[in-house]
């Protein structure tokens, strides 16, 4: 079955950097397109950024644009999430999701980033 | 940016009634709309896709209607599996970004 584990959260300091990782398995990576949608706490639901299949586009909220980079590496499996320039407002559950085509039908559990002196 | 609004923020209702869930795209977003379901410490859950598509398994008790800018969700006979936070999302002009409502919880009354 699809499964997707995050990893890599946990407790930066305002401008700090942090890399999320994100180990597909259970489906054909390479053909799906990949996402990363984040969760402030006790808030709603915000998506950050997305990957196509191939790794030849990706788009950025305009709140993470040239801090964030995603990336993927489909021999491994695996998508990338990096997070540079971290401020606290950037405090979230960082989940990825898969598709075909929009919207996302498969999401991790999601590992919890906190941006704190 | 597309706005996503959705009412109630809360909505009380007893098991086995039904619950009407309303969202609102600020232009059109034809039928490209999600819903989600949430529960406490578990990832959002796709129920609809293409604003009335049911997604794989999913009881017929849920059903999702409208195009446009004006979306409901419906859920006929609330069970107790079913007390949860909602979420809609547009995904219109993909690959344009997406943007979600602010989320609809049902409780228990």
């Amino acid at each position: 079955q699809v499964q997707l584990v995050e990893s890599g959260g946990g407790l930066v300091k305002p401008g700090g950097s942090l890399r999320l990782s994100c180990a597909a398995s259970g489906f054909t990576f390479s053909d799906y397109y990949m996402s990363w949608i984040r969760q402030a706490p006790g808030k709603g639901l915000e998506w950050v950024s997305y990957i196509s299949s191939s790794n030849n586009y990706t788009n950025y909220a305009d709140s993470v644009k040239g801090r964030f980079t995603i990336s993927r590496d489909n021999a491994k499996n695996s998508l990338y999430l990096q997070m540079n320039s971290l401020r606290a407002e950037d405090t979230a559950v960082y989940y990825c999701a898969s598709f075909r085509m929009p919207p996302p039908d498969y999401w991790g559990q999601g590992t919890l980033v906190t941006v704190s002196s | 940016e597309i706005v996503m609004t959705q009412s109630p923020a809360t909505l009380s209702v007893s098991p086995g009634e039904r619950a009407t869930l309303s969202c609102r795209a600020s232009q059109s977003v034809s039928s490209n709309l999600a819903w989600y379901q949430q529960k406490p410490g578990q990832a959002p859950r796709l129920l609809i896709y293409g604003a009335s598509t049911r997604a794989t398994g999913l009881p017929a008790r849920f059903s999702g209607s409208g195009s446009g800018t004006e979306f409901t969700l419906t859920i006929s006979s609330l069970q107790s599996e079913d007390f949860a936070v909602y979420y809609c999302q547009q995904y219109n002009n993909w690959p344009r970004p997406w943007t979600f409502g602010q989320g609809t919880k049902v409780e228990i009354k």
